[in-house]
């Protein structure tokens, strides 16, 4: 079945560093990649929509400056966390976008192992 | 009032059980999901639906899609199947999701 690789699965930095985190589709290629983050408790919220090739779209209140998106090749996109603070710590996690529509077979989403991020 | 909603919040169940999980939507859909959160926060994808009954081992999942309603039923439920339960939609012409807030499960032996 489809997979999505997401590194690293844990991480712990400093206030002020940035930390760079990476979703790879392992066996099909991804057109958009979904990148959400969660806080406890809660559920997922969408952060941002990355299309291979092109800029990424931000939901409203994310800061694009801060969340840079690159998604330059249809099975790698990166989200970094730039200047990270510790409001920033939280877990954050990618879907990958089978392409085609709901009627291809292989139609749906696949979601990364996620990444916890702790700023201290 | 979210677009998703689902209920119960929170499930305790004996090993055994039969299980359902209930989530409403009131926006217009092309799909379904019914996705799983382990505890270490993965997600897996359990089913997608745009009509009908899917079921995969001992996971069922129905839609109606004019009362705008889906049901999970797990049947003889293990503690291996505690997790987070989320539905969510795709609304018509978008290929994000929309989520609902999750049901806590936890199975005791």
């Amino acid at each position: 079945g489809a997979v999505v690789s997401q590194h690293p699965s844990w991480v712990i930095c400093k206030s002020g560093t940035s930390v760079k985190i990476e979703c790879r589709s392992l066996d099909f290629q991804a057109t958009t990649m979904f990148w959400y983050r969660q806080f406890p408790k809660q559920s997922l919220m969408l952060m941002a929509t990355s299309n291979e090739g092109s800029k990424a779209t931000y939901e409203q209140g994310v800061e694009k400056d801060k969340f840079l998106i690159n998604h330059a090749s249809l099975t790698l996109s990166t989200l970094t966390v730039t200047s990270a603070h510790p409001e920033d710590s939280s877990f954050y996690i990618c879907s990958a976008h089978n392409t085609g529509t709901v009627r291809t077979p292989n139609y749906g989403y696949t979601f990364g192992s996620g990444t916890r991020l702790t700023v201290v | 009032k979210n677009e998703v909603e689902q209920s119960p919040q929170n499930l305790t169940a004996q090993e055994g059980e039969f299980i359902t999980i209930n989530c409403s939507y009131s926006v217009g859909i092309s799909a379904l999901h019914w996705l799983q959160q382990h505890p270490g926060g993965g997600i897996v994808s359990l089913f997608m639906l745009s009509s009908g009954k899917k079921k995969h081992g001992r996971l069922i999942a129905t839609i109606n899609i004019q009362e705008k309603h889906s049901s999970l039923h797990i049947t003889a439920s293990h503690p291996r199947d505690s997790a987070v339960y989320i539905c969510a939609v795709n609304a018509y012409n978008t290929d994000k999701l929309i989520f609902g807030t999750g049901t806590r499960l936890q199975v005791f032996p």
